[in-house]
């Protein structure tokens, strides 16, 4: 299994703000995604970070909103932009291995709270 | 479209009972992967298994033990003798692998609580 540390852990911004979240992977790994977890809701795949190249986001997300970043094999970005108590939420950077790896793991979290 | 239901919202036993949550999904897909995650109150999440379409056999792992039936698209997940470090949400996932085959789609997830 990838070991994935995320960076802060936790933050609590001011509306109209943007954050901007960190992943890394203890190994180089093949996709890399950004999933976004609302207080008692389950997980919404929000993108899928591609290296190299822009994000490829799932309907309802936006990279105004959403910028991704992936400049390597083993690191991404997420930044949460201009945002609103709305956005308050748990984000995970998820990451599969390889190719042929169908295992998904994912990344401690980050616990994001607007004012 | 894919669907992940969880119908048990919340589950309360007390320890040593066993426990089984229930997963049913949806998908006009042949090929496709079912997965379990523990999600703890530190909130990090677990992975505990994955299973393909093309694999019905039912697979223990300790005091874990998972039901796969086509037949009645469900990946059940029993705990055996739980403990109270057993409680945490439980979500179950499905993916496919058409249209580019990378989105995983979760269930509500069950809350378990474990009690003395």
């Amino acid at each position: 299994s990838a070991v994935i540390s995320q960076k802060p852990s936790r933050d609590i911004c001011q509306r109209g703000t943007s954050l901007t979240i960190q992943c890394q992977v203890d190994s180089q790994v093949t996709m890399m995604f950004w999933y976004r977890q609302q207080p008692g809701q389950s997980l919404t795949l929000i993108a899928t970070a591609n290296q190299g190249s822009e994000a490829t986001y799932e309907s309802g997300f936006v990279i105004d909103k959403f910028p991704i970043s992936r400049p390597n094999l083993t690191f991404s970005t997420l930044t949460v932009s201009n945002m609103s108590p709305e956005d308050s939420s748990i984000y995970l950077c998820s990451v599969r291995p390889g190719t042929d790896t169908y295992e998904q793991y994912f990344g401690p979290g980050t616990r994001l709270t607007v004012t | 479209a894919q669907k992940v239901t969880q119908a048990q919202t919340e589950i309360s036993v007390v320890e040593k009972e066993d426990v089984t949550l229930d997963c049913v999904y949806e998908t006009r897909d042949t090929t496709y992967y079912l997965f379990w995650y523990k999600q703890p109150p530190s909130g990090e999440l677990v992975f505990l298994i994955r299973r393909n379409s093309f694999d019905e056999q039912n697979e223990i792992s300790g005091r874990y033990s998972w039901n796969f039936q086509k037949s009645t698209s469900s990946f059940n997940f029993t705990i055996t003798a739980s403990q109270v470090v057993d409680s945490a949400v439980y979500f179950c996932a499905l993916r496919i692998l058409t249209g580019g085959g990378n989105k995983l789609t979760f269930g509500t997830g069950t809350q378990l609580k474990v009690e003395l």
